[in-house]
C-alpha cells in the first residue's frame, strides 16, 4: 500500500532547464527525506525536513533546493540541471528516530 | 564516520535454498541498524531494525538479523528464499542526532527458480 507518493515517475528534459519533484505523504510523518540514487544503485541522503525545518543539508550542488509547505510535503527543484544530475530521486518519510517509507521514485534523464 | 560494507554485489541462489547477505559497519556511536529491500523500479521498503536487546532480529517475510559487536556485522538472512525475494538489499546505519541514514552499496540477490 502506497502512502508516500511521488510525481512525476519519469521526467526527461534537457541540459539547463529547471525541473520540479513533487512528494506527499499520508503517514502523518513529521519528518521527510530525498534521496539520490545513481545508476550503480548507490544511495546518498541529498535533504531531511523535521516538522518543516531543514535539519540535514548534505553537499549537493546549489542549484538543488527543497521546499516544504508543510509536514507531509516536500519538494525538490533543480535548477539549470546537469547530465550528472540524471539519477532516481527517492523521498521518504518517518517519524523522528524510526525507520523510513520511501516512495517510489522519480527517474530523471538528462539529455 | 559511518561507513556501510556490502561485501557481495550478486548473490546467486535457487528458490528454497538458505541465504547470508553479510553487513559491516563502523560507527563509534549509538548503534541503529536497519535493513532495506528495493525490488526493480521500486521504492525502498524496510524489513527489520536493530538498536538493542535480543541481537537476533526478525523481520518481514521470514527475514532475521543478527547483530554483532564484536564482528561490527549485521547480517541478514533468510532460511528458504522464494523468487519473489529477487531484489537489491541495502543495509543502513543510522548516525548522527538528525535520524541520518547512511546506505551500502546494496547486494543483488537473484533467486532461481
Amino acid at each position: 500500500e502506497t502512502a508516500v507518493f511521488q510525481t512525476p515517475n519519469y521526467h526527461v528534459t534537457q541540459v539547463g532547464n529547471e525541473v520540479s519533484f513533487n512528494c506527499k505523504q499520508t503517514l502523518g510523518h513529521d519528518t521527510m527525506y530525498w534521496y539520490k540514487q545513481d545508476s550503480k544503485k548507490l544511495l546518498k541522503i541529498m535533504f531531511s525536513y523535521n516538522n518543516k525545518q531543514l535539519i540535514v543539508n548534505e553537499t549537493v550542488p546549489r542549484r538543488f533546493s527543497p521546499q516544504s509547505s508543510d509536514k507531509a510535503h516536500l519538494n525538490l527543484r533543480i535548477k539549470s540541471v546537469e547530465p550528472e544530475d540524471s539519477a532516481v530521486y527517492l523521498c521518504a518519510s518517518s517519524s523522528w528516530g524510526e525507520e523510513q517509507y520511501f516512495g517510489p521514485g522519480t527517474r530523471l534523464t538528462v539529455l | 564516520t559511518q561507513t556501510v560494507s556490502q561485501s557481495d554485489a550478486h548473490v546467486t541462489v535457487f528458490e528454497g535454498d538458505s541465504v547470508e547477505l553479510r553487513c559491516n559497519y563502523s560507527y563509534g556511536g549509538s548503534i541503529y541498524l536497519s535493513w532495506y529491500i528495493q525490488h526493480h523500479g521500486r521504492g525502498l521498503q524496510f524489513l527489520l531494525k536493530y538498536y538493542s536487546g535480543n541481537p537476533v532480529v526478525q523481520g518481514v517475510n521470514g527475514f532475521k538479523a543478527e547483530f554483532s559487536k564484536s564482528d561490527s556485522s549485521f547480517h541478514l538472512r533468510k532460511a528458504s528464499v522464494h523468487w519473489s525475494d529477487s531484489a537489491v538489499y541495502f543495509c543502513a546505519v543510522r548516525s548522527g542526532s538528525f535520524n541520518k541514514l547512511t546506505f551500502g552499496a546494496g547486494t543483488r540477490l537473484a533467486v532461481c527458480p
